[in-house]
């Protein structure tokens, strides 16, 4: 299976810093790459699909970027609704979908 | 508007069998939007399990297929997974969620669009 790493596992930021999230595939996927969002007792949420399509409803603050191995997500300006979990997710094997261990987004 | 809802029991014994169903509302399932199931261990790690899509296209994870069933009632509004002699290490929060097929420049790319609230299951005597 592909295996998805994570970086950072964990990070603090205070509101409307710019923070940055890297994804890297064991294997090259292409644009194979989505990203989710989890809040403690939720479900994940999807943000990005597709390395960089940002889903309906999704602020623009979100961006994601990248392809072969290496991704990254992007928040431009942190706000508290965005101190989460982040995991990415490859599909470049429909058989066999991975995520990776998350990063969780914590306040300074 | 797009809801799924898992449900099952709370406890199950080791060496049982888990069955869970996800009722959906909202879509039907397609060549290209089907239904997942996806679990998270208490160290937060997310495994995908199992996806159906219509025509009875399924796939499994591979380390676990040989204790797992997934299938649809007939009516396409009920998914089924079902997970034979089950572990303490199967105790998770059990999700499904919406596969739907993003397709681009003659590739399919597979994301999980909408999820229900989850379910926690226990294993143990």
């Amino acid at each position: 299976d592909i295996q998805m790493t994570q970086s950072p596992s964990s990070l603090s930021a205070s509101i409307g810093d710019r923070v940055t999230i890297t994804c890297r595939a064991s294997q090259i996927i292409a644009s194979y790459l989505n990203w989710y969002q989890q809040k403690p007792g939720k479900a994940p949420k999807l943000l990005i699909f597709a390395a960089s399509h940002l889903q309906s409803g999704v602020p623009s603050r979100f961006s994601g970027s990248g392809s072969g191995t290496d991704f990254t997500l992007t928040i431009s300006r942190l706000q508290p609704e965005d101190f989460a979990t982040y995991y990415c997710q490859q599909s470049y094997t429909i058989s066999a979908l991975t995520f990776g261990g998350g990063t969780k987004v914590e306040i300074k | 508007q797009v809801t799924l809802k898992e449900s099952g029991p709370v406890l199950v014994k080791p060496r049982e069998t888990l069955t869970l169903t996800c009722t959906v509302s909202g879509f039907s399932l397609n060549s290209r939007t089907g239904v997942s199931w996806i679990r998270q261990t208490p160290g937060k790690a997310l495994e995908w399990l199992a996806h159906i899509f219509a025509n009875d296209e399924k796939s499994y994870n591979t380390s676990l297929r040989s204790r797992l069933t997934i299938s649809t009632d007939i009516s396409g509004s009920q998914v089924v997974l079902t997970m034979t002699n089950v572990d303490p290490l199967d105790t998770a929060t059990y999700y499904c969620a919406r596969i739907e097929t993003y397709a681009s420049g003659g590739y399919y790319l597979y994301y999980f669009d909408n999820w229900g609230q989850g379910t926690l299951v226990t294993v143990s005597s």
